[in-house]
C-alpha cells in the first residue's frame, strides 16, 4: 500500500511570496497517478491538479506541479489571498486511493 | 452538472451500524468507467478514502475497514449507499459523496458533495 508523506505541515508565506510544497511516496508511483487538493474551512477538497502536472479547467497557471518516481511537488507562485488553505496530495489508481497528512499554507 | 447530497444519521451509537445515502444528479452509474466512492475526514485530520463502486458494479474498498464496510448502488434511484458496521468514537468524521470517471482524464474524484457529519458517541 502507497503511504504519502507531505512536507512541510504549515508552510508560513506572505501573500505575492511563492510557496513550494512537497509530497513523498513510499515507492515508485506513476506520474499520472498523482493528483493534488485543495481545502478552505468548512469546504470539501477542491482537485486543481491530477496525471501530476495537469491544471483542471479554471484553476489560476500560477498553480504548478511536477515530480516523478516518489517525488512530487507543488508550486504555487505569487500567493493571492485565496490561495491560503490546506493542500493535500493523492495517490489514486481504479482499486486504491490514499491521501497525504496536508500540508497548510498560512499567511506569515 | 454533477452534483452529490450525502445524507443519513448524525449521531450514531457506539457497536451500531452506521447508513450513509448518496444521491447524485447530472450522471449515471450506468455510463461507462464512472463510479461513486466514499471518503471520510475526522475534525482536523486527513482524508481517508473508505469505498468505491463502478457502472459495472465492482467494488473496492480500504484494506484497513473493509470488513465493516458494505457499497450497493440503486441506479434506478441514482443512489449509492455506505454502511459501516460496529462503530466506533473513532468514526467520527465528516463523510464525502464522491464521483469520479475511470475513463475520463482526471481518472480520480473531481466531484465532492458536501458531506455530512458523523458523530459516534453514546
Amino acid at each position: 500500500e502507497i503511504v504519502l508523506t507531505q512536507s512541510p505541515g504549515t508552510l508560513s508565506v506572505s501573500p505575492g511570496e511563492r510557496a513550494t510544497l512537497s509530497c513523498r511516496a513510499s515507492q515508485t508511483v506513476t506520474s499520472n497517478s498523482i493528483a493534488w487538493y485543495q481545502q478552505k474551512p468548512g469546504q470539501a477538497p477542491r482537485l486543481f491538479i491530477y496525471g501530476a502536472s495537469t491544471r483542471a479547467t479554471a484553476f489560476p497557471d500560477r498553480f504548478w506541479g511536477s515530480g516523478s518516481g516518489t517525488d512530487f511537488t507543488l508550486t504555487i507562485n505569487r500567493l493571492e489571498p485565496e490561495d491560503f488553505a490546506v493542500y493535500y496530495c493523492h495517490y489514486y489508481t481504479t482499486s486504491s486511493f490514499t491521501f497525504g497528512p496536508g500540508t497548510k499554507v498560512e499567511v506569515k | 452538472q454533477v452534483t452529490l447530497e450525502e445524507s443519513g444519521p448524525t449521531l450514531v451509537k457506539p457497536t451500531e451500524t452506521l447508513t450513509l445515502t448518496c444521491n447524485f444528479y447530472g450522471f449515471s452509474l450506468i455510463t461507462s468507467g464512472v463510479g461513486v466512492g466514499w471518503i471520510r475526514q475526522p475534525p482536523g485530520k486527513t482524508l481517508e478514502w473508505l469505498s468505491v463502486i463502478y457502472w459495472d458494479d465492482e467494488k473496492h474498498y480500504s484494506p484497513s475497514l473493509r470488513s465493516r464496510l458494505s457499497i450497493v448502488k440503486d441506479t434506478s434511484k441514482n443512489q449509492v449507499v455506505l454502511s459501516v458496521t460496529n462503530v466506533d468514537p473513532a468514526d467520527t468524521a465528516t463523510y464525502f459523496c464522491v464521483y469520479c470517471d475511470s475513463l475520463g482524464p482526471e481518472r480520480t474524484f473531481e466531484h465532492w458533495g458536501h458531506g455530512i457529519l458523523v458523530t459516534v458517541s453514546s
